[in-house]
């Protein structure tokens, strides 16, 4: 039961275009979110992340937007560059108990390609 | 270079047989997570060490076992190999232990373990 699900295997978009990574969740106990990001030969690197109690959360080129109802998140590219072709992963954070400690539990990728 | 170090990165192996995988944390981090993943799966948490001691358990097999040792460094026992133990193999590392929201986890490169 897969409790991050990235439906997308994939996304092609031109250089300059907007990118939109796309994740859904399923447990509500998850309460931070996070994207990583992965090229070839290397492990992920964390991106960006939002806290449950934002809808929003902006760096530079890129936002996260969290719709706590519908159980979604989004990761927008703006503009695309060449050098963004990766693959995305979507995380979630949820506390283990009383324990307070945490682990991460991540989709299965979408893997971007940016077109010059 | 993320600072974690993951030897071996290829691995090849037949069912039945055991492997170490091994994981030498970024400098100054305490937290080992070994991840696991398969063919378009996501990554799998397995277990979490923090200063030697376990802390978490994921979907971690009997089978499997991990270990993180007074230098820190950690090492993940996968024996009895079955064919659908092929994967890649991602630890992980951070500074902090309870409350740890994910961005400070570093990646290590991966370890590919193919079973035939």
């Amino acid at each position: 039961d897969q409790q991050v699900k990235q439906n997308s295997p994939s996304l092609s978009v031109q250089e300059g275009r907007i990118s939109i990574l796309n994740c859904d969740y399923t447990n509500s106990m998850f309460d931070y979110f996070l994207w990583y990001k992965k090229y070839p030969a290397e492990g992920p690197t964390f991106l960006i992340s939002i806290s449950s109690i934002k809808d929003k959360n902006e760096d530079g080129r890129f936002t996260v937007f969290l719709n706590k109802s519908a159980k979604h998140l989004s990761l927008h590219i703006v503009p695309s560059q060449p050098g963004d072709s990766a693959v995305y992963f979507c995380a979630a954070s949820a506390r283990w108990g009383d324990t307070g400690r945490r682990a991460l539990t991540f989709g299965s990728g979408t893997r971007l390609q940016v077109q010059p | 270079d993320s600072g974690v170090t993951q030897t071996p990165k290829h691995l090849i192996t037949a069912t039945g047989q055991r492997v170490t995988l091994r994981c030498s944390p970024r400098s100054g981090d305490l937290s080992v997570y070994w991840y696991q993943q398969s063919l378009d799966q996501g990554l799998q948490f397995l277990i979490q060490y923090y200063n030697g001691e376990e802390r978490a358990k994921g979907n971690i097999l009997e089978r499997f076992s991990a270990q993180q040792f007074p230098d820190l460094h950690s090492e993940l026992n996968l024996s009895s190999l079955e064919l659908g133990d092929s994967a890649l193999y991602f630890c992980a590392s951070s500074a902090r232990d309870r409350n740890d929201l994910g961005y400070g986890y570093t990646f290590g490169s991966g370890t590919r373990l193919t079973v035939v």
